[in-house]
C-alpha cells in the first residue's frame, strides 16, 4: 500500500540553524501539506501546496519557513534559522484532490538546542 | 471562522465497554468536510474516516461507527466492545481546504 514515507526521523539542531525536513508523497497525489505538533498539543496546519506553488499557508508559516517541491518525488520545508519554540513533530501529508483524505507521513521530529 | 471542538480530554473506560467520543464544529462554509484520525502511541495519525456535508448518513465500519448531525454541528464516534488496541488520542477535524484539528481526545482503554 502506498504510503507517505519523511526523513528524517528525527533531527537535533541547534538554534539559529537551518533545517531540512524530507518528504515523498504518495505518487499519483496533487496536493500536499505540512502540519506541525508541538508535544502533547494538537496538531497545527502549516502550508498547503498545489501545481508547484503555496496554496494557503497559516500565520505560523511566516517568513523563516519555506515549500519546494525540487523534482517530481520530494516535498520540502526548509527552516531558515530555527527557534526553540520550533521543536515540534513535523508531519507531511498528501491527497489526491483537495479535500479528500489527507495521508500523513510518519513525522519528523524537530529538536532545536 | 472555522472550529473544532471535542470536549472530553481523556476519557478511561475499560474493555469491551462501547464509549462515544464527541466532536461540535463550528463553519460558515456550507460546503465542508468532516474527518476522524487516530494517533497512537506510536506517533503517527491514522485516517479513519472522511464525511462531506451534503451526507448525513451515518456510517458503520466494524466496531466503529460514525453519528453526523448536521442540525447540531456534530460528528460523533463510537467504539463498540473496545479494545485496548484502540488507546490512542482521537482527533476530529473539519476542512474546507486546509485540515483544522480538535485538542483530541486520549482515551484509555484498560484490560
Amino acid at each position: 500500500e502506498p504510503e507517505v514515507t519523511q526523513t528524517p526521523s528525527h533531527q537535533v539542531t541547534q538554534m539559529g540553524q537551518e533545517v531540512i525536513l524530507r518528504c515523498v508523497p504518495i505518487s499519483n497525489h496533487l496536493y500536499f501539506y505540512w502540519y506541525r505538533q508541538i508535544l502533547g498539543q494538537k496538531v497545527e496546519f502549516l502550508v498547503s501546496f498545489y501545481n508547484n506553488e503555496i496554496s494557503e499557508k497559516s500565520e505560523i508559516f511566516d517568513d523563516q519557513f519555506s515549500v519546494e517541491r525540487p523534482d517530481g518525488s520530494n516535498f520540502t520545508l526548509k527552516i531558515r534559522s530555527t527557534k526553540l519554540e520550533d521543536s515540534a513533530m513535523y508531519f507531511c501529508a498528501s491527497s489526491e484532490r483537495e479535500n479528500y483524505e489527507q495521508y500523513f507521513g510518519p513525522g519528523t521530529r524537530l529538536t532545536v538546542t | 471562522a472555522q472550529k473544532v471542538t471535542q470536549a472530553q480530554t481523556e476519557i478511561s473506560v475499560v474493555e469491551k465497554e462501547d464509549v462515544t467520543l464527541d466532536c461540535v464544529y463550528e463553519t460558515r462554509d456550507t460546503t465542508y468536510y468532516l474527518f476522524w484520525y487516530k494517533q497512537p502511541p506510536s506517533g503517527e495519525l491514522v485516517f479513519l474516516i472522511r464525511r462531506n456535508s451534503f451526507d448525513e448518513q451515518n456510517e458503520i465500519s466494524g466496531r466503529y461507527s460514525w453519528n453526523f448531525q448536521k442540525s447540531t454541528s456534530s460528528f460523533n464516534f463510537t467504539i463498540t466492545a473496545s479494545q485496548v488496541v484502540d488507546s490512542a488520542v482521537y482527533f476530529c477535524a473539519l476542512s474546507g481546504g486546509k485540515i483544522i484539528f480538535g485538542k483530541g481526545t486520549r482515551l484509555h482503554i484498560l484490560p
